[in-house]
């Protein structure tokens, strides 16, 4: 089964620019996280979907950060206007809630997103 | 809310040592536990966890973690560790029937010299 997939694997752009992150979790999976990881401030959790609704985006930075899942097999992360402190690495996670479930998370291979 | 505390952030070994890293917790009800394994350069994956039963769980690649409720803790071991285990470790808690949403600790970074 293929896992989590996230494109693009590397971006590298200006300052000032649009970059849109994107996510296809796994096939049967209900929730999907995003997250941001930087040697300063660790992994972060950005926002978290459900049944594709946003239920926590309380750890968005700002509101240049938008997220969207349009579907439940795919998702958006976008920054608009980046900013070179945006540059980190994203992470895409997704898991099955629900009876039984135990919230193990499977995360996809991350977007190393640099903004000069 | 809950908490994972981390202790140790870098901890260098040389190959065939003992590997102990450090979890705490802070959530007064039931909990699922992890500990995720990064790689240099790769994704988080799961290494074990934790949800109920046999408090002693064992993972991949000769790993292992014990549960002690009354401690709050889930520490991870390895009798004796590779170069190849070289990589960052994470412990996470999720809330069994709560928000699903794991909190992760800071992490810990493992060197292991050959």
């Amino acid at each position: 089964d293929a896992g989590v997939i996230q494109s693009p694997r590397h971006e590298v752009t200006e300052m000032g620019q649009e970059v849109t992150l994107r996510c296809k979790p796994i096939s049967g999976h209900n929730s999907l996280f995003w997250y941001r990881q930087t040697m300063m401030r660790g992994l972060e959790l950005l926002i978290y979907f459900n049944n594709n609704v946003p239920i926590d985006d309380s750890g968005m930075p700002e509101d240049r950060f938008s997220a969207k899942m349009p579907n439940a097999s795919f998702s958006t992360l976008k920054i608009q206007p980046s900013e070179p402190r945006d540059s980190a690495v994203y992470f895409c996670a997704s898991s099955l809630r629900g009876g039984g479930s135990t919230g193990e998370l499977f995360f996809g291979e991350g977007s190393r997103l640099t903004v000069l | 809310a809950q908490s994972v505390s981390q202790h140790n952030h870098h901890v260098i070994l040389s190959e065939a040592a003992s590997l102990e890293l450090g979890c705490n917790y802070s959530y007064g009800g039931t909990v699922n536990l992890f500990w995720y394994v990064q790689y240099p350069g790769q994704h988080l994956q799961l290494l074990l966890k934790y949800f109920s039963g046999d408090p002693l769980v064992k993972g991949i690649k000769g790993f292992e973690a014990e549960f002690i409720k009354s401690k709050f803790s889930f520490n991870l071991r390895k009798p004796s560790v590779q170069w190849s285990d070289t990589a960052e470790y994470f412990c996470a808690v999720t809330s069994s029937g709560g928000s699903y949403i794991p909190t992760f600790g800071r992490g810990t970074s493992l060197i292991v010299h050959p």
